[in-house]
Order: structure tokens, then sequence, then C-alpha cells
């Protein structure tokens, strides 16, 4: 099966910090993907990764940036965390190949920042 | 502009039979998927759908009609654990991105 894992579930910030999420996944997956969920909006995409070092923009990068240094780890960073990005934070991966390219996710993260 | 619709919310029977709909107005069109999410927890991978038609498996199943930009997701023999959110997304085109529906709510009741 594959697995996705994030850091935390659950993670209280102040306006300010910066924050890192983390997501890894053991399928040997080449993208990944950070989407963020707010109730009434669908998922929205806010970076993704086809391999590692690359990066590409999704529909709402501003206040974000992602890192990755290794195929199986994928990070978010929030460089000065705001109230409006109080948010749940899904990690994804798929393959690359393949007919159907399924997103497999992580149980996600609920930020909240004060 | 992209645009995918779905109800907000859908009541239905345990034992019975729904449908939830989704409408989609995309520049492109590689594959439509629904996704399972019960609440607090990730989406789920239900089904997939290139091709025009019926995709059945087990309890579930998605059709699709390109022509019309519109699938259905069919849920028979409703069993309470179906309580969940249904989300629609549709993959333009073979860049991995997917654009995604605000999703459905479903409320089962004994």
């Amino acid at each position: 099966d594959v697995k996705v894992t994030q850091s935390s579930r659950y993670l209280v910030k102040r306006t300010g910090e910066k924050v890192f999420l983390e997501c890894v996944q053991d399928m040997d997956h080449e993208n990944m993907f950070w989407y963020r969920q707010d109730p009434g909006l669908g998922l929205r995409l806010i970076y993704f990764s086809y391999d590692v070092k690359m990066k590409e923009k999704g529909d709402i990068p501003e206040g974000y940036s992602v890192s990755r240094e290794k195929k199986e780890r994928f990070s978010l960073i929030l460089e000065s965390a705001s109230t409006n990005q109080t948010s749940m934070y899904l990690c994804a991966s798929s393959l690359r190949g393949g007919n159907t390219n399924t997103q497999y996710f992580g149980p996600g993260t609920r930020l909240t920042v004060l | 502009g992209q645009n995918i619709d779905q109800p907000t919310e859908m009541t239905a029977t345990e034992g019975a039979i729904v449908q939830i709909n989704c409408t989609y107005q995309t520049s492109g069109f590689n594959g439509l998927f629904w996704y399972q999410q019960h609440a607090g927890e990730a989406p789920t991978f239900l089904s997939y759908n290139v091709l025009d038609g019926l995709e059945e498996k087990g309890r579930f199943s998605s059709f699709l009609s390109r022509s019309k930009g519109y699938s259905y997701l069919l849920l028979k023999e409703l069993q309470m654990k179906d309580s969940a959110s249904y989300l629609c997304a549709v993959r333009k085109n073979s860049n991995y991105q997917l654009i995604w529906g605000a999703g459905t709510k479903l409320i089962i009741k004994p």
C-alpha cells in the first residue's frame, strides 16, 4: 500500500513564525503535491514537484515555498505565517508514468495561526 | 475559466441508492477522478474515468460523458460508513495537475 505521512496532525503557530510542514512517501513516486483545503472550496494546489530539486507553482503559491532535496520528501515552508494561512494542508504523491497518475494523500496537517 | 460543480450536500437513507453529479468546464480534459473523504481524514481514491461510459467497482460506479462535461458517482446499498464528502477532480492535460470541485457532503440516515 502507498503510504504518505505528514509530520504533524495539528500545529499551532503565531503570526510571523516560520513554519515547516514535512511530507514523506514510501512508494518511490516522482510527483509530489501540496494542497490546502478550506471549507466550501475545492483543494487548491500550492506547489508541486515532478522530480528532486524541481518545483512548479500551483494556483496559490504566494506566501509559501517548497523544498525537495530527496525523492521521498517534500517540504512546505511558510516564511512568515499569517492568520489567513490557517487551513488544512494536504500532501499527495503520484507516479509520473502510468494511465491514471492517481494521487495518494497523507492524513493532513491542520495548521492554526494565531 | 475552469469550473467544476457539485451539489454541496445530499441526504440519503441507509440501504438506498444515491447519485452524486459533477459537471465540469475546463480548457482540456484528460481524465476525471472521484475521491472519498471522511471528516478529518485524507481523501482516498475511488474511481477514474477517461472514456465515456460506466465503470463499476462493487457498490460504487462512476459514469462519464465527455461531450456533456458530466460525470456521476453512483452508490448502491448505502451504509452508514458511506457518510463522507465525495470530491470530483478533472485532469486537464498530462502535467499531473488536477482541478477539484468543492465536494459533496453525503449524509446517510438510518
